[in-house]
Parts: structure tokens; sequence; C-alpha cells
């Protein structure tokens, strides 16, 4: 299995806080991905990194920041939470090149209440 | 920009049934092409890929051919089992962005 985590795997978290969500993968590979996957959306691209601090928005940004210091962590922030963020949130790492591969997290559950 | 474009399911088959999902592309230059499922509750597991045109991707009796005539990825199965039921999703890799891009995903269902 590729070497990608996420964490945590689930979270309760109130209305209004801000939560972090973290990816890390052992790969050196260079883009990483977060996508959201809700009911009848498919999987919606929130932001993703070509590089150490080099990010850019993906088509569901809004209320979303992410930051990537270093190669094998991708970090996901919710400001501010609303219950529309409630979903499964996955990570995403690739290669490209001669061996192009692309491989998930477990995913993340969020729940805001 | 580029996509991905996936024919619509639900898909329903009986066990031991000819499965085909359609996906097609639309992308510059020569992007790579991916099949991933996903099982209920879980999350999502390359199925097979492939990197350049003619290539053949294979897997657990899946397989996808690369057609860039087309721009088409089909993704098939001889004989399906019901373990197979999931959601079925294409993607690629490369074109103008170099960005992780799915098409909208295909539920499938097998029946004993």
């Amino acid at each position: 299995d590729a070497g990608i985590t996420q964490s945590p795997r689930h979270k309760v978290t109130e209305t209004g806080t801000p939560v972090t969500l973290r990816c890390h993968q052992t790969e050196n590979h260079r883009y990483m991905y977060w996508y959201r996957q809700d009911p009848g959306h498919g999987l919606r691209l929130i932001h993703y990194s070509y590089g150490v601090k080099d990010t850019d928005k993906g088509e569901v940004s809004d209320g979303y920041s992410v930051s990537r210091s270093k190669t094998e962590d991708f970090l996901l922030t919710l400001e501010s939470a609303t219950s529309s963020q409630t979903s499964v949130y996955f990570c995403a790492i690739s290669s490209q090149g001669e061996y192009t591969e692309a491989f998930f997290g477990q995913g993340t559950r969020l729940t805001v209440v | 920009g580029d996509s991905v474009t996936q024919m619509e399911g639900p898909v329903t088959l009986s066990e031991e049934a000819f499965l085909t999902i359609n996906c097609t592309y639309t992308a510059t230059g020569y992007p790579s092409l991916f099949w991933y499922v996903q099982y209920p509750g879980e999350g999502l597991q390359l199925l097979l890929k492939a990197t350049k045109a003619d290539d053949k991707g294979s897997n657990k009796g899946f397989e996808a051919t690369y057609r860039k005539e087309t721009t088409s990825f089909h993704l098939e199965k001889g004989s399906v089992q019901v373990s197979d039921s999931a959601v079925y999703f294409c993607a690629l890799i490369g074109g103008a962005t170099n960005k992780l891009i799915f098409g909208t995903g295909t539920l499938l269902a097998v029946q004993p």
C-alpha cells in the first residue's frame, strides 16, 4: 500500500470552530490534493499542491485554506466550520512522468454540529 | 479545460454478465488515465492505469485500453461477481494543469 495517512479519521466539531486535517505521505510525491465527497456530487477538488509552498484552488475552495511547508505534509484548514462542510475528506498524492501514479488516503469523516 | 465524462449509473447486472463502463476524456497533450474503485464505506483504491496511447491496464479481471483516437478509456470485465458491486471512477492526470481530475462515478450493482 502507498504510504499516505490522513488524520484524524473521524471528527465531530461545533459550528464556528477551526478544524485542521492532516495528510502525510512517505512516497516523496510532488503533487498532493484535498477532495470532499458528498452524496450526489462525486469527488470535488478543494485545493491542490504542486510543490512545497505551491498551492492552488480547486472548484470548491471557499471556506478552506491549505498549507504545505514540507513535501510530506499537506494541511487542510476550515477556518470557521459550517454545517455545509460536513463531508468525507480525501487526500491524494501523485507523481508524474514515466511512472505516473496516484493514490488516496483512507478519508476523514468530518461532522459539523 | 481538462475533463472526464463517464456513463451515469446505476448499472445493474446479473452475476457473470459482461461489464462495460464508458469513460471519455478531454485533455491537452498526453494524460495518464486511471480507474478507481470505491466499495461501500471505504476509500478509493487504484484499480488500473495506462500512461500512454494503446496501453492496456488490467487488474482483478478488469481491463481498459487507452484509445487516443477516440479519447476513451472504457472499463470492461468479462464476468462480474456480486463482490464487484461498488462505485467506479475514471480519472486523468496531465493535460493543461497536471491536476488529478475525476469523472462523476458509476455505481455498479451486481445481483446474484
